[in-house]
């Protein structure tokens, strides 16, 4: 059974500029999550997906947006792009929303914003 | 607001040296407490989820237990393989809440 892809792996954008990461779940799972890790936050909860449908959201500001399609496959769209965006972005796909905890994380996607 | 701390932040052992994750939490409604390993440059990979104190659970080398404030990730006899960062979560009324994690080194 293949695992949570996310693409791209690597990315370097430039302050102002905007970005799109995307994440395919493993396969049956409906609810999509993404999370920022950096090295002096750690991992934080950004949104969470399912059936298209955001269930909850964290504390980030209006720049950080997100959308699930009807196949589960769920996109992160960062706009104006700041120096502190840059992270570890990770994508986390389980069979169910509500306790969360289960759930499979892809590799994620190297952000740089410089 | 839901609050996770894992201690020691770093933790260096020999092969075969048993030790003590800890993770201390304050939370509102605990609906479960999971243990997470990271390898570098990899995402997340679950091991527990534990619901209410005094449970426990087991996997090779790793033990899990939870109290009503902490929970401890016990590993016996480890071996370089499981040098990893590993991190604690909470499940409170919504969304789950990170430790920032104990970076544990075996030394062969």
């Amino acid at each position: 059974k293949a695992g949570v892809t996310q693409t791209p792996r690597y990315l370097i954008k430039t302050r102002g500029q905007q970005v799109t990461l995307s994440c395919s779940p493993i396969s049956g799972h409906r609810s999509v999550s993404w999370y920022q890790q950096t090295p002096g936050q750690g991992l934080q909860f950004l949104f969470e997906y399912f059936s298209e449908t955001q269930r909850n959201k964290g504390n980030f500001p209006g720049r950080f947006s997100g959308r699930q399609f009807s196949n589960s496959r769920s996109e992160m769209n960062v706009s104006t792009l700041e120096l502190g965006d840059s992270a570890l972005y990770l994508c986390a796909s389980s069979y169910r929303t509500g306790p969360l905890g289960e759930q499979y994380f892809g590799p994620g996607t190297r952000l740089t914003v410089t | 607001e839901d609050q996770v701390t894992q201690s020691p932040e770093a933790l260096r052992l020999q092969e075969g040296e048993s030790s003590s994750l800890n993770c201390s939490y304050t939370v509102s409604g605990l609906r479960g407490l999971f243990w997470y390993r990271q390898d570098p440059g990899k995402g997340p990979e679950f091991l527990f989820t534990l619901y209410s104190a005094g449970e426990e659970k087991e996997k090779e080398r790793l033990k899990a237990t939870l109290t009503k404030k902490e929970s401890f990730l016990h590993i016996t006899a480890p071996k370089p393989e499981d040098s990893a960062t590993y991190l604690c979560a909470v499940q409170g009324a919504q969304k789950l809440v990170f430790g920032q994690g104990t970076r544990l080194t075996i030394n062969p």
